[in-house]
């Protein structure tokens, strides 16, 4: 079993250009997260899904977007990117959110933004 | 505003006991989870508290009081393959998880 993946492992993206981090999850969960992790701080949530169809902002939204058109995939993506954004990104999901419902993690995109 | 602390670094020796203290203060509280993560690896599940007290699962075990906003973790019997980050979370009132930075536990022989 697969659970979930993400693409690319890592990249390095030129200021300005957009990109977007794909996230896919084979266990049939309803709600799926990205997070972006950074030295020193906690995981930080960027954008939530409660399930196909639906997204919502999470704590640190800005600049980036998602999109859930089916259960499985959760894409991330940065229309213009900015240094600021040079993070480890990690999408997640949980059967549905909350409720004490673990959540499982991908491996996670390294993004550097030059 | 909301906040979860931890100590940024422990170190224990291989074989012993060691205790990972996280406080807390949110909006809400609808349980509280601690995260292993190895450096350069996803988090992976270790434990949930939603009611007062100790929960034992293997080597490790999770404490919560929640008069007191305060958690612990307790790994027994320490392994070199325990040094890892461990991250406390908090599940607050919108039911969004609220992260704590990590503590970084460095097993030595």
């Amino acid at each position: 079993t697969a659970g979930i993946t993400q693409a690319p492992t890592s990249q390095i993206l030129a200021a300005g250009r957009s990109m977007t981090l794909r996230c896919t999850q084979d266990m049939r969960h309803n709600a799926m997260y990205w997070y972006r992790q950074d030295l020193g701080l906690g995981l930080r949530l960027i954008h939530y899904s409660n399930t196909a169809g639906t997204t919502g902002k999470g704590e640190v939204p800005d600049g980036y977007s998602v999109s859930r058109a089916n259960t499985d995939d959760f894409p991330l993506t940065l229309a213009s990117a900015v240094p600021s954004q040079t993070s480890v990104y990690f999408c997640a999901s949980s059967v549905t959110r909350g409720q004490g419902n673990e959540q499982f993690f991908g491996p996670g995109t390294r993004l550097t933004v030059l | 505003g909301q906040n979860i602390d931890q100590p940024t670094e422990m170190t224990a020796t291989e074989g012993a006991i060691v205790q990972i203290n996280c406080t807390y203060q949110t909006s809400g509280f609808n349980g509280l989870f601690w995260y292993q993560q190895h450096a350069g690896e996803a988090p992976t599940f270790l434990s949930y508290n939603v009611l007062d007290g100790l929960e034992e699962k293997g080597r490790f075990s999770s404490f919560l009081s929640r008069s007191k906003g305060y958690s612990y973790l307790l790994l027994k019997e320490l392994q070199m393959k325990d040094s890892a980050s461990y991250l406390c979370a908090v599940e607050d009132s919108n039911y969004q998880l609220i992260w704590g930075a990590g503590t970084k536990l460095i097993i030595k022989p």
